[in-house]
């Protein structure tokens, strides 16, 4: 399968603890986004990476989230101190370095579920 | 700011059947392009069909075509000869111009629920 992957597809955590989401782009992917979403809504953005650098955050992203991708390849999301707010689907996608036509590729997501 | 309306929240077709899915947008940019995904309940959004503001031929992938109207800002999903697996939900979503080293990041409406009957 050389879509994109994410991992834990289901994950259920108690208030206040810690949580990381791994995403894997197809491997000529240079672009990656983290977004949310929550029930009955369509995706946000979170983040966006190009290659290893994250260069736009939005409001959404709280000081208690942090995302990497240190070699430019994978991308982590980590939440801290997660509230039952926090309880959404988080998509990761990824495209190559695009244009007029970028077209970004969706993995099958990260269900949270904060009790 | 870019907006997204899809003012159907759930739509039913027979098998067989033609369907269209309604999807307005707003923006002031010249340059935008507009997508339909399918969300499945297993979560993945998968790509249907892409619309670039400046085309002036209406897409089609196979069995899905746009009809973009721009002057009405809309971007409507037509599926021809519905199949049982097209039961899904269906995101409109827009993406203003590319900019290099910017994020091309995508605004979604709040969907459509299909469900395919026999």
């Amino acid at each position: 399968d050389t879509g994109v992957s994410q991992n834990p597809r289901h994950k259920i955590t108690k208030r206040g603890q810690n949580v990381t989401f791994r995403c894997d782009p197809i491997s000529e992917h240079n672009r990656l986004y983290w977004y949310r979403q929550t029930l009955g809504q369509g995706p946000e953005f979170l983040t966006y990476f190009q290659n290893e650098a994250q260069l736009e955050k939005s409001r959404l992203l709280s000081d208690r989230f942090s995302a990497e991708r240190p070699k430019g390849s994978f991308s982590t999301l980590e939440i801290q101190r997660t509230e039952q707010g926090d309880s959404a689907m988080y998509l990761c996608a990824s495209t190559t370095h695009g244009g007029y036509q970028e077209t970004q590729y969706f993995g099958p997501g990260t269900r949270l579920l904060v009790l | 700011a870019q907006k997204i309306t899809q003012t159907q929240p759930g739509m039913f077709v027979q098998e067989k059947e033609a369907v269209t899915l309604d999807c307005t947008y707003d923006t002031s940019d010249q340059s935008y392009g507009l997508f339909w995904y399918k969300q499945p309940s297993s979560g993945e959004m998968i790509f249907l069909i892409y619309q670039g503001s400046y085309d002036e031929q209406n897409a089609t992938e196979g069995r899905y075509s746009l009809n973009f109207q721009k002057a009405r800002k809309s971007a409507n999903l037509v599926i021809s000869a519905s199949q049982l697996g097209d039961s899904a939900m269906y995101f409109c979503a827009m993406r203003g111009p590319y900019r290099a080293g910017t994020a091309s990041k995508l605004t979604f409406g709040t969907g459509t629920r299909l469900q395919v009957t026999l």
